[in-house]
């Protein structure tokens, strides 16, 4: 089974500031895809960033990039030069890498940006 | 064009009643899924088909049934409503499995539905 931890609740970053929001995975699948997220106010759910667990490189997409460590299994996404438009939900989630898994989510971080 | 797009965007309807909300994707995914999202934002698999066959069914009630006239449509019917049905439901799809998982899904609006 697949399980995503995500520890903080609720996060806060001034305006122009980078901010990290904490993601760590459990899986025996030996491949496997993570993705991130996010659910503004108005609730529908925004792709962000795709990792694969055997990408040589950490994913990066714009302001958003994605800290993979696998030995420590976390898949930490970066916000860098934080917008006011950036405050939602932010989810983390994986699957195995054929889809014989559904996407398993966290239970999200809100992320407030304050100006 | 809405890539997915559910139906009704809002629901109210009183305990007991029946309602069906309704999924299209234009996408042409092969799979399509039903999340329910609960008040404290967890999101939770209910269902997932592939080509119209049932892939997954996670541990719902009965009283919930999925149903896939072509692989472009995926609509969720619930009979006899609980005030626990109170969530919002999302549709989604997804390219198929053998593409490597790289693509995540592709998420509709979601459905607010509320039992009073």
């Amino acid at each position: 089974a697949q399980k995503i931890t995500q520890t903080q609740p609720g996060m806060f970053v001034q305006e122009k500031e980078a901010v990290t929001l904490d993601c760590t995975y459990d899986t025996s699948d030996p491949s496997y895809g993570l993705f991130w997220y996010k659910q503004p106010s108005s609730g529908e759910m925004i792709f962000l960033i795709y990792q694969g667990s055997y990408d040589q490189q950490n994913a990066t997409e714009g302001r958003y990039s994605l800290n993979f460590q696998k030995a420590r299994k976390s898949a930490n996404l970066v916000i860098s030069a934080s917008q006011l438009g950036d405050s939602a939900m932010y989810f983390c989630a994986m699957r195995d890498a054929w889809g014989n898994t559904p996407l398993v989510f966290g239970k999200g971080t809100r992320l407030s940006v304050i100006a | 064009d809405t890539a997915v797009s559910q139906t009704p965007k809002y629901l109210v309807t009183q305990m007991g009643n029946d309602k069906s909300i309704k999924c299209e994707q234009n996408l042409g995914h092969d799979t399509m899924y039903w999340y329910k999202q609960d008040s404290k934002k967890f999101l939770k698999i209910m269902f997932s088909y592939n080509n119209k066959e049932l892939i997954i069914n996670e541990t719902v009630p009965n009283r919930f049934s999925p149903k896939s006239p072509d692989k472009a449509h995926l609509n969720l019917h619930i009979n006899s409503l609980e005030l626990g049905d109170s969530a919002v439901y999302f549709c989604a799809s997804s390219q198929d499995a053998g593409v490597g998982g790289r693509y995540g899904y592709t998420f509709g609006s979601g459905t607010r539905l509320t039992v009073v």
